[in-house]
Formats: C-alpha cells, sequence, structure tokens
C-alpha cells in the first residue's frame, strides 16, 4: 500500500523569502507524484506532477518540485512567495495498477507581508 | 475542454434529513470519478471512486453511498444525515487509464445542524 506524508501541517514564511514544502511517500512499485493547490473555499488545482524523465518538475506559478527516489521525497519549492501564494498544499501518490490517488494530509502555506 | 461542475455550493441541512449532491463532467468520456469529502483538519478523504456507469468503489463505510447512472455524472447521498457528515465535498475525475491526475470541481460547503 503506499502512503504520502507531509510533516509540516503549517508553514509560516515572509514575502520573497523562499519556502520549501516537504512530502514523503512510500509505495514499493514505481510511482506518479503530484502537488495540488487550494484556495480557500475552491476545489484542488494542479501545480505540477513527476511522471517520468527528469527528475526536476517545473509546475504553474513558479514552483518546482524534485523526484528523489533514493529518500522517496518530492519537496515543492519556490525561490521567493508572493502573498498570492497563501494557499493549502497537498502531495499526492497513483501507483500503477490502482485506480485511486493517496492524498497527505496538506501543508497551509501562509505569506506574511 | 473539460468542465466539472459540482451543485450547490453551499448546503445547510438538519440532522436526519436526507442528502443528494451532484457532480457532473463535461467534455471527456469514460472517465474515472471521485467523491472526496474535507473535514476540519483532517485533510482530503476518499469517500468514492467509479471506474464506470454502476460501478461504485467505498473506500470509508458511512451512511453515505453513491450512483452513477450516467457516464458522466455522480451523485453521493445519504438517506439521514449525521452532525459528522458536515465538511467541504469535493467531486474529482482522472482519464481512464493514465496517470491518474485528478482534476477537481469547485466543491460544495456543508453544513449539519
Amino acid at each position: 500500500a503506499q502512503s504520502v506524508t507531509q510533516l509540516d501541517s503549517q508553514v509560516p514564511v515572509f514575502e520573497e523569502a523562499p519556502v520549501e514544502l516537504r512530502c514523503n511517500y512510500s509505495s514499493s512499485v514505481s510511482v506518479y507524484l503530484f502537488w495540488y493547490v487550494q484556495y480557500p473555499n475552491q476545489g484542488l488545482q494542479l501545480l505540477l506532477k513527476y511522471l517520468s524523465g527528469s527528475t526536476l518538475v517545473k509546475g504553474i506559478n513558479g514552483f518546482e518540485a524534485e523526484f528523489n527516489k533514493s529518500q522517496t521525497s518530492f519537496h515543492l519549492r519556490k525561490p521567493s512567495v508572493h502573498i498570492s501564494d497563501t494557499a493549502e498544499y497537498f502531495c499526492a501518490a497513483h501507483s500503477g495498477g490502482y485506480q485511486k490517488v493517496t492524498f497527505g494530509t496538506g501543508t497551509k502555506l501562509q505569506v506574511i507581508p | 475542454s473539460q468542465t466539472i461542475h459540482q451543485w450547490p455550493a453551499t448546503l445547510v441541512q438538519p440532522v436526519g434529513s436526507p442528502l443528494s449532491l451532484e457532480c457532473t463532467v463535461e467534455g471527456t468520456s469514460n472517465p474515472n470519478l471521485y467523491w472526496y469529502r474535507q473535514a476540519a483538519g483532517r485533510g482530503l478523504q476518499l469517500l468514492f471512486y467509479s471506474v464506470g456507469i454502476g460501478q461504485i468503489s467505498s473506500e470509508v463505510p458511512q451512511n453515505l453511498s453513491a450512483s452513477r447512472p450516467q457516464d458522466r455524472q455522480f451523485i453521493l447521498s445519504s438517506k439521514k444525515l449525521l452532525l459528522s457528515d458536515s465538511g467541504f465535498y469535493l467531486c474529482a475525475w482522472s482519464v481512464r487509464g493514465g496517470s491518474e491526475t485528478q482534476y477537481f470541481g469547485p466543491g460544495t460547503r456543508l453544513l449539519v445542524l
């Protein structure tokens, strides 16, 4: 069975500072990895995904994530955050052969002016 | 392009009343469909998923049920709501046989009093 862990429930960061949101997964088979963002009272939007190939994945809004197989991690990074990045971020994983996706418990990013 | 609709957007219901939430997808055929629930502090919980008309898999035993009467229609129901059913309900779809990238609807906020 696969699982996704987001250890940080909340991350406060000052505007224009860099941020890293951590995500670790466990899976005995190859895995697809995703980051979603949720703004208040809205559904989730796809930020980026790793399916295969280059381990550094670039997404929307200046975010990127790096797939690290040896550390089973898929951390999300942004070099300089904006107020508009304040939202909740979810990491997710899908292993081939399963219909469902496993989500982490989410990390609330609060950008401080 | 594909779009996903959910209604109603918000709903306030008394304990013991019935529930029906509807989700429809446009612009795609044979999607996988999902119902998730977000409760305060509990992340994203998969409730049901469906790979075809009349095919429903339940992830969590509860007083909710789901049905898929048409290819692009997914309905979440309850005969008698509980206080614990309050939350934010999200419908999502994915391409069958693909990477399981999830595309979410705008959500329904349910408050059971």
